[in-house]
């Protein structure tokens, strides 16, 4: 079984800032990691994935995480945060064998401010 | 972009009354799901299908009931909508990666 943390529940951070979002896993089995970010009132957008390969994973909106296995954490970040910034941000674990459910961390809030 | 779709992606309806929210996709994806988010709140998944004719409950108990009868498509419906039920329910696709849909925002008088 697998479960995800993140630990911030809210971070405020000024435009143009850089910000970084935690995200931290457990896993008895090697895993897959996402990052989703969600907009008011809509579903969720995937921000960028680890599936393999190299550590660091750059994804849209200028956003990226490294994979870090030995601290078994998956943390995003962007070097300049713009307004529309500002929204929901999920991460997420699927095991790379066993059952295809995926399971989301509480999520962070991100305001970004002017 | 997921090719995923919700409808309605509003709803406001009486206590009583029996709802079907509609998910379809057109990527081919054997594995869909359904999550519950109440605003600004962690997903709950709360069915799942690997395939058609083939439903799993989730992680979190409901008093919802889906199908999969063909590949594209994952009704879930609510036979007695209640106050309770009020929430917004995301419908996901799996093939490689997870894509959702963008919600069927639910609210019960």
């Amino acid at each position: 079984a697998q479960s995800v943390t993140q630990l911030d529940s809210q971070v405020p951070v000024f435009e143009e800032a850089p910000v970084e979002l935690r995200c931290n896993y457990s896993s008895s089995v090697s895993v897959y990691l996402f990052w989703y970010v969600q907009y008011p009132n809509q579903g969720l957008q995937l921000l960028l994935k680890y599936l393999s390969g190299s550590t660091l994973v750059k994804g849209i909106n200028g956003f990226e995480a490294e994979f870090n296995k030995s601290q078994t954490s998956f943390h995003l970040r962007k070097p300049s945060v713009h307004i529309s910034d500002t929204a929901e941000y999920f991460c997420a674990v699927r095991g790379i064998t066993g059952t295809y459910k995926y399971i989301f961390g509480t999520g962070t809030r991100l305001k970004v401010l002017a | 972009e997921a090719d995923i779709y919700q409808t309605p992606r509003y709803l406001v309806i009486g206590t009583g009354k029996k709802i079907t929210l509609e998910c379809s996709q057109t990527m081919g994806h054997d594995k869909m799901y359904w999550y519950q988010q109440d605003p600004g709140m962690e997903l709950h998944l709360i069915h799942y299908s690997y395939g058609v004719n083939s439903t799993e409950k989730g992680d979190l108990s409901s008093e919802s009931t889906v199908s999969r009868i063909r590949t594209e498509h994952f009704p879930l419906t609510l036979e007695s909508a209640r106050p309770s039920h009020t929430s917004q329910y995301l419908c996901a696709s799996t093939g490689e990666t997870q894509y959702f849909g963008p919600g069927t925002r639910l609210l019960v008088l």
